[in-house]
């Protein structure tokens, strides 16, 4: 299965500012997501990432506040844009591999003060 | 929007029990995961199931498709402190929606006492 590494593993950031995460897959992949992890709870997708297009954002997510880039096939980033203390969660990449496997980066865990 | 319910949200058990977690929909998903996540970590695929009625076994763990794709068990058989993590259910498709997106249950946090 594909090796993510995502980056930064945390931050702490003053509110109003905008933090980028990267998201480096050891594999060509078609499929890549963007989750939230709130405390506590599960995962939530926020958008599917597509190369050479606009991402697919779900409902409650929009490219203002989460804009992504994908430029080629092995490589993603998620901004949070204007980040309040609601923003403050788990980050997660997430790519789609053979079998329907899905394999996970190890999240960004955001602090927003 | 396609639901997954999970249960329980938390167990606490001691070593060596037996433990049966459900995740339970009315959607049909094309294939179902579980996940086992630990703190500070994302999640590690453990199994996937696609043929309704499926049943895979792993170790201790037993994984249970149910007939009609709707609904999906783990068991864990006599628990370890190791075993101790999030565990969460996840589908992906079904008619009239992505088959490539995941939607996942809300986990059940398993605690295994030594």
């Amino acid at each position: 299965s594909a090796v993510i590494s995502q980056k930064p593993s945390r931050d702490i950031c003053q509110r109003g500012t905008s933090l980028t995460i990267q998201c480096q897959v050891d594999s060509q992949v078609t499929m890549m997501f963007w989750y939230r992890q709130q405390p506590g709870q599960s995962l939530t997708l926020i958008a599917t990432a597509n190369q050479g297009s606009e991402a697919t954002y779900e409902s409650g997510f929009v490219i203002d506040k989460f804009p992504i880039s994908r430029p080629n096939l092995t490589f993603s980033t998620l901004t949070v844009s204007n980040m309040s203390p609601e923003d403050s969660s788990i980050y997660l990449c997430s790519v789609r591999g053979a079998g329907e496997s899905y394999t996970f980066g190890s999240g960004t865990r955001l602090t927003v003060v | 929007t396609q639901l997954l319910e999970q249960s329980p949200q938390f167990l606490s058990i001691q070593e060596g029990e037996n433990l049966t977690v459900y995740c339970n929909s009315s959607s049909v998903f094309s294939s179902l995961q579980w996940y086992r996540q630990e703190p500070g970590e994302g999640p590690v695929l453990l199994v996937t199931v696609v043929t309704g009625g499926e049943v895979k076994k792993l170790k201790r763990l037993t994984f249970q498709f149910g007939d009609a794709r709707k609904d999906s068990s783990l068991h864990i058989t006599a628990a370890q402190p190791g075993d101790t993590g999030l565990y969460l259910c996840a589908g992906a498709g079904n008619s009239g929606g992505s088959n490539y997106k995941l939607t996942f249950g809300k986990g059940t946090l398993l605690t295994v006492n030594p």
